[in-house]
């Protein structure tokens, strides 16, 4: 089976610049994450998708990051425009909602921004 | 809220030695508990996780951890630590299904 597939893994832009990361989840998984996660520290929730409906966007700062899933399958997460504190790993992670509890992470986007 | 408090930022062990990762939640009520492990330029891979039943969890490559509803712990052990294990690890609580609550890590180095 394959796992939560990220892209890019890494990118550089400079601020101001627009970016976007991509995630595919595992196939079936009807729940979908975007984490951040900074230098040093655990994850933290941005955005909670179950099928393509965005359940839990409380913590995800919406003057400049926006995501969708349009189909319910894969997601897109974009910042526009970035900041220098943007820098960080931004990490998806998929759940099938009716089985289990367990969250299966991608290898997440390293995201520096000068 | 459920919040959880991993105590050490780094611990350094010798190869051979035993590991001690500690990890304490706050809950109203018994929470789901998780461990994850992060090696360098990777995503999180869960180690081990109690949800209900036997409070001590066995997980892969060797580590263990114990519910202890009395101390809010969930303490990871391994007996004997390898070159491998050196990584960064999380513990996480989850209340509900979808809320899951990490702490900010322990990063493991092993001696040789």
């Amino acid at each position: 089976e394959a796992g939560v597939v990220q892209s890019p893994r890494y990118k550089i832009i400079e601020k101001k610049q627009p970016v976007a990361f991509w995630c595919n989840p595992i196939s079936g998984h009807n729940t979908l994450y975007w984490y951040l996660q900074n230098l040093g520290q655990g994850p933290e929730l941005l955005i909670r998708y179950e099928n393509e409906e965005a359940v839990d966007d409380s913590q995800l700062p919406k003057d400049r990051f926006s995501a969708e899933r349009l189909k319910g399958v894969d997601s897109t997460l974009k910042i526009q425009p970035a900041e220098l504190g943007d820098s960080a790993v931004y990490l998806c992670a998929s759940k099938n909602r009716d089985r289990e509890e367990t969250q299966y992470f991608g290898p997440g986007t390293r995201l520096l921004v000068l | 809220a459920q919040s959880v408090t991993q105590l050490g930022s780094h611990v350094s062990v010798s190869e051979g030695a035993l590991v001690l990762l500690r990890c304490n939640y706050s809950s109203s009520v018994p929470p789901y508990l998780f461990w994850y492990v992060q090696y360098p330029n990777q995503g999180l891979q869960l180690l081990l996780k109690y949800t209900t039943g036997a409070t001590l969890v066995k997980g892969i490559n060797g580590f263990e951890a114990e519910f202890k509803k009395s101390e809010t712990s969930f303490h990871l052990t391994k007996p004997s630590a390898h070159m491998s294990d050196a990584a960064e690890y999380f513990c996480a609580v989850s209340l509900l299904p979808n809320d899951m609550r990490f702490g900010a890590g322990t990063r493991l180095t092993v001696k040789p």
